[in-house]
């Protein structure tokens, strides 16, 4: 398994600031993902976070609005850009172990609140 | 397109009362199909993955099987800390496509 911490668990920001979020994993990682869970609702993927290259976004998530880092194999970081309430979620990141099992185990998330 | 759909959304158990919640889905090349537990303002934990119909795992109370069109999650003699949110997800590829989760509440 994978142990996987998020740093801010919770932030509350203003109408066009931008936050950041890191994600830090105890291990060496194939894949990482960034996920949104808007209130009551079940987890959607933002993107895949490749090391050395480009993020791999989800139809609806673009690139400007959602920059993504993944400078190595253990770290991630997902920027929330120019923020509207429309943004108010818990913002997920997962780190999936390659192999028979490729189990994706996730963080304990980050709550975001936009006013 | 994948669909993960699951039922009931809401489900309210007497301790000891035992339930099946239902996940049915729509996937091309499964590669497997994960059950999770989340708890309020927390991420989900991991529970179960299954490959092929048939199979079945058991984790304490909890019992997962898969045929090809669904998975069951079966809870024996439920306790109140059983209870909270248990998603399902497919995976095709290297992404997972989740279900809307049922929310599970167990009353002492």
């Amino acid at each position: 398994s994978a142990v996987i911490s998020q740093k801010p668990s919770r932030d509350i920001c203003q109408r066009g600031t931008s936050l950041t979020i890191q994600c830090q994993v105890d291990s060496q990682v194939t894949m990482m993902f960034w996920y949104r869970q808007q209130p009551g609702q079940s987890l959607t993927l933002i993107a895949t976070a490749n090391q050395g290259s480009e993020a791999t976004y989800e139809s609806g998530f673009v690139i400007d609005k959602f920059p993504i880092s993944r400078p190595n194999l253990t770290f991630s970081t997902l920027t929330v850009s120019n923020m509207s309430p429309e943004d108010s979620s818990i913002y997920l990141c997962s780190a999936g172990l390659a192999g028979p099992t490729d189990t994706q185990y996730f963080g304990p998330g980050t709550r975001l609140t936009v006013l | 397109e994948d669909q993960v759909t699951q039922s009931p959304e809401a489900l309210r158990l007497q301790e000891g009362e035992s339930s099946s919640l239902n996940c049915s889905y729509t996937v091309s090349g499964l590669r497997g199909l994960f059950w999770y537990r989340q708890d309020p303002g927390k991420g989900p934990e991991f529970l179960f993955t299954l490959y092929s119909a048939g199979e079945e795992k058991e984790k304490e109370r909890l019992k997962a099987t898969l045929t090809k069109k669904e998975s069951f999650l079966h809870i024996t003699a439920p306790k109140p800390e059983d209870s909270a949110t248990y998603l399902c997800a497919v995976q095709a590829g290297n992404m997972l496509t989740f279900g809307g989760g049922t929310r599970l509440m167990v009353k002492p």
